[in-house]
């Protein structure tokens, strides 16, 4: 069962910043905060992860709240090649990689 | 680096026929997962292994899925017999430790008629 709660689907507009938000209020001290992206017909690809701080890549930025029960994917400068479902998943003990349904972000030129 | 490889990539069976799917994990993965994703959902995962070892299959159908990681290297995913709600994307994917992310190979889309 997914304990992250995400929006269905999100429109962004080409060229402007992607917020992606993602309530995990269950979280645990020691749970980790990963994103993954779907575009169609391909597997998931990995974005970004983090436990308690902010972090940065050369795709995206998470930002995760002090009480780390809610967190943003931001896509600073979306593309329509951004255009797929994005997942926040928290990673369980085991190891387990829970995937909720995700949002569908459309960017549209 | 090569990443993870799937195969096929489609098949088509009718039901209560048997069907097998094969993974080629990134080379040194020690960490293989199995995952369903049916149309318009998020993966499922079915079986988790650690070298050769099954850390979690709680969520695999026992009574048709199987699944293998003979020499802790490639895995193959069983479904006998298959039902129609077995239609799906099977994905498999690994990891190189439990503390990296895990990389996905293309998925094998299955129908079941």
């Amino acid at each position: 069962d997914a304990k992250t709660t995400q929006p269905t689907s999100m429109d962004c507009a080409e060229g402007r910043a992607a917020n992606l938000p993602c309530n995990h209020s269950t979280i645990s001290g020691n749970e980790y905060v990963y994103w993954y992206r779907q575009i169609h017909s391909q597997g998931p690809q990995y974005i970004i992860h983090g436990l308690k701080n902010n972090e940065t890549n050369e795709m995206a930025s998470l930002i995760i709240t002090e009480d780390r029960k809610s967190s943003t994917l931001i896509l600073p400068h979306a593309t329509l090649r951004d255009t797929a479902v994005y997942y926040c998943i928290v990673l369980l003990a085991f190891n387990k990689f829970y995937f909720g349904s995700g949002t569908k972000l459309n960017v549209k030129p | 680096e090569a990443g993870v490889a799937q195969s096929p990539r489609y098949k088509i069976i009718e039901k209560r026929q048997s069907v097998a799917f094969w993974c080629n994990p990134i080379s040194g993965h020690a960490t293989l997962y199995w995952y369903q994703q049916i149309l318009g959902q998020g993966p499922k995962l079915l079986i988790q292994f650690q070298n050769n070892g099954v850390v979690d299959d709680s969520q695999l159908p026992k009574d048709r899925f199987s699944a293998e990681r003979l020499k802790g290297v490639d895995s193959t995913l069983k479904i006998q017999p298959a039902k129609l709600e077995d239609s799906a994307v099977y994905l498999c994917a690994s990891r190189p430790n439990l503390l990296n992310e895990q990389f996905f190979g293309p998925g094998t889309r299955l129908t079941v008629l």
